[in-house]
């Protein structure tokens, strides 16, 4: 079956670099659009950016000049990868599937994985 | 970017109630799609293209509208529908959600 799981650290400092894993497995990267939504008490729910079943990508300019997001579709993995970290950015970190029912309808979900911007 | 504005915020509703959740967009849009989001788990696709029911959602739940206007409706609320619920749109290669209304049963 279909799941999405996320990796990385509790802890980042300000200043520096987040980096998170989605392993995937019940489906390929090549054949599905990879999104990254992030949750934070700010802001609520925010579309970060994805990366296309052919391997480009679009971002949420709101991110854009410090977001990187890339797969390795042999490891059935996606990262992302955010620097320059600030405490606002604190929230939890999702990636989804784009659903083959309609693009931009996130019909699975990983757990997330719960990021602390703090020294 | 879209701005996406849900009323109310925070709402209580009696067993076998009905209620309305609205999202207003900042400009036109052609569909609207909504989740449930229950604490401490991620967000579930509840309502997509507007009106679809995603797989497994029951029938008192409805979805409607269109432009800058959308709602989800349930008919008869029920204790398992106490969570919170999201709006969402795609266009002009911008993907923005509502903040959300939390629905509490009273």
């Amino acid at each position: 079956q279909v799941q999405l799981k996320e990796t990385g650290p509790g802890l980042v400092q300000p200043t520096q670099t987040l980096s998170i894993t989605c392993t995937v497995s019940g489906f390929s990267l090549t054949s599905y659009y990879m999104q990254w939504v992030r949750q934070t008490p700010g802001k609520g729910l925010e579309w970060m950016g994805f990366i296309r079943s052919g391997g480009s990508t679009e971002y949420n300019s709101e991110f854009k000049s410090r977001l990187s997001i890339s797969r390795d579709t042999s490891k059935n993995q996606v990262f992302l990868k955010m620097n320059s970290l600030k405490t606002e950015d604190t929230g939890v970190y999702y990636c989804a599937r784009d659903s083959p029912l309609r693009r931009s309808l996130f019909d699975y979900w990983g757990q997330g994985v719960m990021v602390t911007v703090s020294s | 970017e879209i701005v996406l504005t849900q009323s109310p915020t925070t709402m209580a509703a009696s067993p076998g109630e009905k209620v309305t959740i609205t999202c207003r967009a900042s400009s036109s849009v052609s569909y609207m799609h909504w989740y449930q989001q229950k604490p401490g788990a991620s967000p579930k696709p509840w309502i997509y293209d507007t009106s679809k029911l995603a797989s497994g959602v029951p029938n008192r739940f409805s979805g409607s509208g269109s432009g800058t206007s959308y709602s989800l409706t349930i008919s008869s609320m029920e204790t398992e529908d106490t969570a919170t619920y999201y709006c969402q749109q795609w266009s002009s290669n911008s993907l923005t959600f509502g903040s959300g209304t939390k629905l509490e049963i009273k």
